[in-house]
């Protein structure tokens, strides 16, 4: 059965630390990675990623991937309670006969204390 | 440009009743899926509809079904409604399948 697993699955930490959230899959038809951040209801897209090794960044987020060991992580550096949200991990597969459809992880709720 | 907009936000109905929620996808946008969120989990896959057609089901039951008309907006519908069914349901639409997802807000669906 196709799966995807999020730690921790929450964290408080203070405004100005450094925090990393994980995931790891396993799927049978993997397409792609994606990190969203969900704040009250539409979670918002943070990164897609699909090749190995190669990290994406955006401000003080970041992501990469890791197809040979079936993970990804998503740190946040310099925390500021803005960022306290839950973090949700989703796997574009071509499950239920569809293509690209998300199989998501239970979410990491961040919270950031000023 | 309008988002992904999803009718309607709020909605309370009783077990056994009959519900139908709406999405309007991003301009362009000929891909629609339904998410299921409950609390405390992630969302769950219900359906994919691609050009009109269903491309995807998940793991649900008959009760659920959904269509897509040819402006590409799309409707859930959901039979003989149960406690359980409470729940956030989220739409999400792209440009083709399998590229990136933009979700709309949901429409949050409590059954008393």
């Amino acid at each position: 059965e196709d799966k995807v697993v999020q730690s921790p699955l929450s964290l408080v930490v203070h405004e100005g630390d450094t925090v990393t959230l994980n995931c790891s899959y396993e799927v049978t038809n993997f397409r792609s990675l994606l990190w969203y951040k969900q704040e009250k209801k539409a979670p918002t897209f943070l990164f897609m990623l699909t090749s190995s090794g190669i990290e994406k960044k955006s401000g003080r987020l970041s992501s990469i991937l890791d197809k040979k060991e079936l993970f990804s992580i998503l740190n946040i550096t310099a925390t500021q309670t803005g960022d306290s949200a839950v973090y949700l991990c989703a796997v574009g597969t071509n499950y239920g006969g569809s293509q690209g459809n998300l199989i998501f992880g239970k979410g990491t709720k961040l919270s950031v204390k000023p | 440009d309008a988002g992904v907009t999803q009718s309607p936000t709020h909605l309370i109905k009783t077990r056994g009743q009959h519900v139908t929620l709406r999405c309007s996808p991003i301009s362009g946008h000929k891909s629609v899926s339904w998410y299921q969120q409950v609390l405390g989990q992630g969302p769950q896959f219900i359906f994919q509809y691609y050009e009109k057609e269903e491309r995807g089901r998940g793991n649900f039951p008959d009760r659920f079904s959904a269509r897509q008309f040819p402006n590409y907006s799309s409707e859930l519908n959901v039979n003989a409604l149960l406690l359980g069914d409470s729940a956030l349901y989220l739409c999400a639409s792209s440009l083709e399948q399998g590229l990136g997802y933009t979700f709309g807000s949901g429409t949050r669906l409590t059954v008393v």
